[in-house]
């Protein structure tokens, strides 16, 4: 496709549930990223690809984030026993050499 | 724990006027980038700065990297309704992280009014 696509656009969760969040960079990508984003502010990294290599997951809170790759093309991040902190926009990011490119992203309304 | 310091959080302007945004931190950066987010969207990259005292233009818009490579500035001439979003600078590659791993600012939400 031509940008980094997103699904769901939304999402709502009761708490304790379990939540997959998809990301389709473009084609091509090497470089895939997860942030999140709580409103009004900045994103904050979670975690980093290069192909299906997990090369770096320091930003992910707690053992409930899980992130795959597996083709080195699409990714998952699932969320297991969502909590009510947990309500944010996830954003994906791809990219090639310096530049990211971002999705539309996730909202996750934690209820 | 890198910090980007991003001010002010929050400008609201008449249209016509001049505004700047400032971005700082301790950190040194292989680069640092703006992005404007519209509501329901995700960021969009504006510009890339990598060497220290560059200066880049966009149109009405000033980007600055400082000496140092630790701050920047966005400067908008002329304020236009349609620049109003969420401004972000992002820095990369501090302490040698992975190059794309972005640090961001907590953003400043403009509003330019007609």
């Amino acid at each position: 496709g031509a940008g980094v696509s997103q699904s769901p656009r939304y999402k709502v969760a009761k708490r304790g549930q379990d939540v997959a969040l998809r990301c389709d960079p473009i084609s091509g990508h090497v470089s895939l990223f997860w942030y999140q984003q709580a409103l009004g502010q900045g994103p904050e990294f979670l975690t980093y690809f290069q192909n299906e290599a997990q090369l770096d997951k320091s930003g992910l809170p707690s053992d409930r984030f899980f992130a795959e790759r597996p083709e080195g093309s699409v990714s998952t991040l699932k969320i297991q026993r969502t909590q009510q902190e947990d309500s944010a926009v996830y954003l994906c990011a791809s990219s090639l050499i310096t530049e990211a490119f971002f999705g539309q992203g996730t909202r996750l309304t934690v209820v | 724990t890198q910090l980007l310091e991003q001010s002010p959080q929050f400008l609201s302007i008449q249209e016509g006027e001049n505004l700047t945004v400032y971005c700082n931190s301790s950190s040194v950066f292989s680069s640092l980038q703006w992005y404007r987010q519209e509501p329901g969207e995700g960021p969009v990259l504006l510009v890339t700065v990598v060497t220290g005292g560059e200066v880049k233009k966009l149109k009405r818009l000033t980007f600055q990297f400082g000496d140092a490579r630790k701050d920047s500035s966005l400067h908008i001439t002329a304020a236009q309704p349609g620049d109003t979003g969420l401004y972000l600078c992002a820095g990369a590659g501090a302490g040698g992280t992975s190059y794309g791993k972005l640090t961001f600012g907590q953003g400043t939400i403009l509003t330019v009014h007609p």
